[in-house]
């Protein structure tokens, strides 16, 4: 079975600090998707990547950045972490053969920033 | 927006009884997901229906699509206490998933 593992179940940390989200995969997929969840909102795409080094702006990036030196490596970075950016993180991979694939998910980051 | 929309946001069914869930979208697709998601954890994929497929079984699941109305349904049959969990319906955009903001089942035993 793909293994999605998320470095932290719970963080706490404060406004203005640098966040790391770490997040490797097992299965040697091309693709790495971080989201984010939010009650009543469903989950929102912050950044994915489709290789190594690459990466590509989701639907929410702002405040984000991300990086991805090792193909089952992929981090999210909150470079000045603020109290709206509380939320659940959940990071997901994806193989990259012909036609869409499912997506398989880490068990989340619930992130407090106070 | 792109994304899908889940009826009812939330459910409640005694153990044995059968839940329907709906979605729906707005633009044409290739595909369309459904995952679960139990409390405190990740999204596990549950079947996935192409755009030229109509129904879709998977042991207590059936899935159904229907891209005139774009709308896809969601039918777990003799539900179970296990069974209680979000269920998201996504749909494939470029090389992205939009996902819906789910419908809450609860299943009493």
């Amino acid at each position: 079975d793909v293994k999605v593992t998320q470095s932290s179940r719970y963080l706490v940390k404060r406004t203005g600090e640098k966040v790391f989200l770490e997040c490797v995969q097992d299965m040697d997929h091309e693709n790495m998707f971080w989201y984010r969840q939010d009650p009543g909102l469903g989950l929102r795409l912050i950044y994915f990547s489709y290789d190594v080094k690459m990466k590509e702006k989701g639907d929410i990036p702002e405040g984000y950045s991300v990086s991805r030196e090792k193909k089952e490596r992929f981090s999210l970075i909150l470079e000045s972490a603020s109290t709206n950016q509380t939320s659940m993180y959940l990071c997901a991979s994806s193989p990259r053969t012909g036609g869409f694939q499912p997506q398989h998910f880490g068990d989340g980051t619930r992130l407090s920033i106070l | 927006s792109q994304q899908g929309e889940e009826d009812p946001q939330a459910l409640s069914i005694q153990e044995g009884e059968n839940a329907t869930m709906n979605c729906s979208y707005k633009t044409s697709i290739n595909n369309l997901q459904w995952y679960r998601q139990n409390s405190g954890r990740g999204l596990v994929h549950l079947i996935l229906i192409r755009s030229n497929e109509r129904e879709k079984h998977s042991g207590r699941l059936r899935v159904t699509l229907d891209t005139s109305k774009k709308s896809s349904s969601l039918l777990i049959t003799a539900s179970r206490a296990a069974d209680t969990a979000s269920y998201f319906c996504a749909t494939e955009h470029g090389n992205k998933l939009v996902f819906g903001a789910g419908t809450i089942l609860r299943v009493k035993s």
